[in-house]
């Protein structure tokens, strides 16, 4: 399969837990993105990567919020101590980008599903 | 923060019948707009790529137009089937933004 995997595909945890998502995007891609999608909503973008650079972060990405893409293969978002409001589905997509964004497809992942009780 | 509105929010349809969902973005500042489909429990899938004002782009049953001087974009769907229930994505990507801005989507239930 050489589509973009997101894992786990479900995560329960308890308010105050950490918990960690990957991603692992199509092998040649160099741009890589993090959106977060509530209910009723569509996506909103959270934060993206070129190659292993962070070159941009929403402000809806608070500081319990960190993602890295070490060697600018698979990446990875932490949340920390995790509130109720934090529920949702994290989706990444990957593209590959040669200058100006935004023409190229990005290909998304099947996304995971937060769910903080 | 760039609004991206989609309408209707939601839509049922009997099999056969045709169908049409708008997308409004802004008119300024456009570089391309993305139409997605997302079946449940499924990853997004692209559809079309729009970049130019008066676009229409067609894949099989599905077709889209696209203004960029008013800002709108509408997505076809003639004789609908149960397999085209899913959510119906919008997203702008203005020039120099490098990222996306999605619409809440449109979801189509057809019915048998």
């Amino acid at each position: 399969d050489t589509g973009v995997s997101q894992d786990p595909r479900h995560k329960i945890t308890k308010r105050g837990q950490n918990v960690t998502f990957r991603c692992d995007p199509i092998s040649e891609h160099n741009r890589l993105y993090w959106y977060r999608q509530t209910l009723g909503q569509g996506p909103e973008f959270l934060t993206y990567f070129q190659n292993e650079a962070q070159l941009e972060k929403s402000r809806l990405l608070s500081d319990r919020f960190s993602a890295e893409r070490p060697k600018g293969s698979f990446s990875t978002l932490e949340i920390q101590r995790t509130e109720q409001g934090d529920s949702a589905m994290y989706l990444c997509a990957s593209s590959l980008e040669g200058g100006l964004a935004g023409r190229n497809e990005q290909f998304f992942g099947p996304g995971t599903r937060l769910t903080v009780l | 923060i760039l609004n991206v509105e989609q309408s209707p929010q939601s839509l049922h349809v009997q099999e056969g019948d045709s169908t049409n969902f708008t997308c409004s973005f802004p008119s300024s500042n456009f570089y391309a707009l993305h139409w997605y489909r997302w079946e449940t429990a499924k990853s997004p899938e692209a559809l079309f790529v729009m970049t130019l004002n008066g676009d229409e782009k067609k894949k099989g049953r599905i077709s889209a137009t696209l203004n960029t001087k008013e800002g709108y974009s509408y997505l076809y769907i003639k004789g609908s089937q149960p397999e085209d229930s899913a959510t119906y994505l919008c997203a702008f990507a203005p020039y120099n933004f490098n990222k996306f801005y999605f619409g809440s989507g449109t979801k189509l239930n057809v019915k048998p």
